[in-house]
C-alpha cells in the first residue's frame, strides 16, 4: 500500500522559509511524479509545483520565484522550500503522487498546517 | 493558463437524489488529463475519476464522469449521506501544469 508521510511546517514568522518534506513508501518512486499542492483556509486546491526521480520541476508561475522542490531517491523522499512567506502562505500543504500519463493525483499526505503569523 | 470554473458553487440535495456538477474550461482540455476528486473536513482529497470518464480503485459505480473539450460533467446517480462533500475538477497541461476549479459543495438539503 502507497503511503506519502509529510513533515515539517508549523507556525512561521512572515519573510521565513517553510521547509515540508514528503516521505514515499510501499511502491515504486522512479516511475511517478510528486507534487506539493496547498489549500488556504476554507479556499479551494492551488498546485504548487511536481518533480520526478531524476530531478525535473515544473512549478506554478505563482510561485515559482520563491519556491524550491528538490527529491533524494535514496530516501524516496522530496521536499519542498518557500521562501519569504507571508500571511498570504498560511495553508494546509499537501504532497501527492502525480500519476502518468494521465497525470493525476492518486495518492496524497494526510496534510500540514503552516501558518505564518509575526 | 488554463481557468477551470466549476457550477454550482453549492448545489442542495437529498439522499437518493442525482446530483450533476459542472466544469467549464478556459480553453479545450484533453479528456486524458480532466480528473475529479472529492474532498471531506479535515481529510486529503480522494481521486474519484480520471481520464474524464474511468473510475478510481474502489469508487461506487454511482459516480460517473463524462465530458469532452471544454465541459465536464461528474453525475452521482443516487446520493448517499456520505456523498455529501466538496467536489473539485482537476487538469493537467498548459501552464501552470495542473489547476483545480474552485470546487462545488454538495450540501444535505
Amino acid at each position: 500500500q502507497v503511503q506519502l508521510q509529510q513533515w515539517g511546517g508549523g507556525l512561521l514568522k512572515p519573510s521565513e522559509t517553510l521547509s515540508l518534506t514528503c516521505a514515499v513508501s510501499g511502491e515504486s518512486f522512479t516511475a511517478y511524479h510528486w507534487s506539493w499542492i496547498r489549500q488556504a483556509p476554507g479556499k479551494g486546491l492551488e498546485w504548487i509545483g511536481e518533480i520526478n526521480h531524476g530531478g525535473y520541476t515544473n512549478y506554478n508561475p505563482s510561485l515559482a520565484s520563491r519556491v524550491t522542490i528538490s527529491v533524494d531517491t535514496s530516501k524516496n523522499q522530496f521536499s519542498l522550500k518557500l521562501r519569504s512567506v507571508t500571511a498570504a502562505d498560511t495553508a494546509v500543504y499537501y504532497c501527492a503522487r502525480l500519476k502518468p500519463p494521465r497525470y493525476f493525483f492518486d495518492y496524497w499526505g494526510q496534510g500540514t498546517l503552516v501558518t505564518v503569523s509575526s | 493558463e488554463v481557468v477551470l470554473t466549476q457550477s454550482p458553487d453549492t448545489l442542495s440535495l437529498s439522499p437518493g437524489e442525482r446530483a450533476t456538477l459542472s466544469c467549464g474550461a478556459s480553453q479545450t482540455v484533453s479528456s486524458a488529463y480532466l480528473a475529479w476528486y472529492q474532498q471531506k473536513p479535515g481529510q486529503a482529497p480522494r481521486l474519484l475519476i480520471y481520464g474524464a470518464s474511468s473510475r478510481a480503485t474502489g469508487v461506487p459505480d454511482r459516480f460517473s464522469g463524462s465530458g469532452s473539450g471544454t465541459d465536464f460533467t461528474l453525475t452521482i446517480s443516487r446520493l448517499e449521506p456520505a456523498d455529501f462533500a466538496v467536489y473539485y475538477c482537476q487538469q493537467h497541461g498548459g501552464s501552470p501544469r495542473v489547476t483545480f476549479g474552485q470546487g462545488t459543495r454538495l450540501e444535505i438539503k
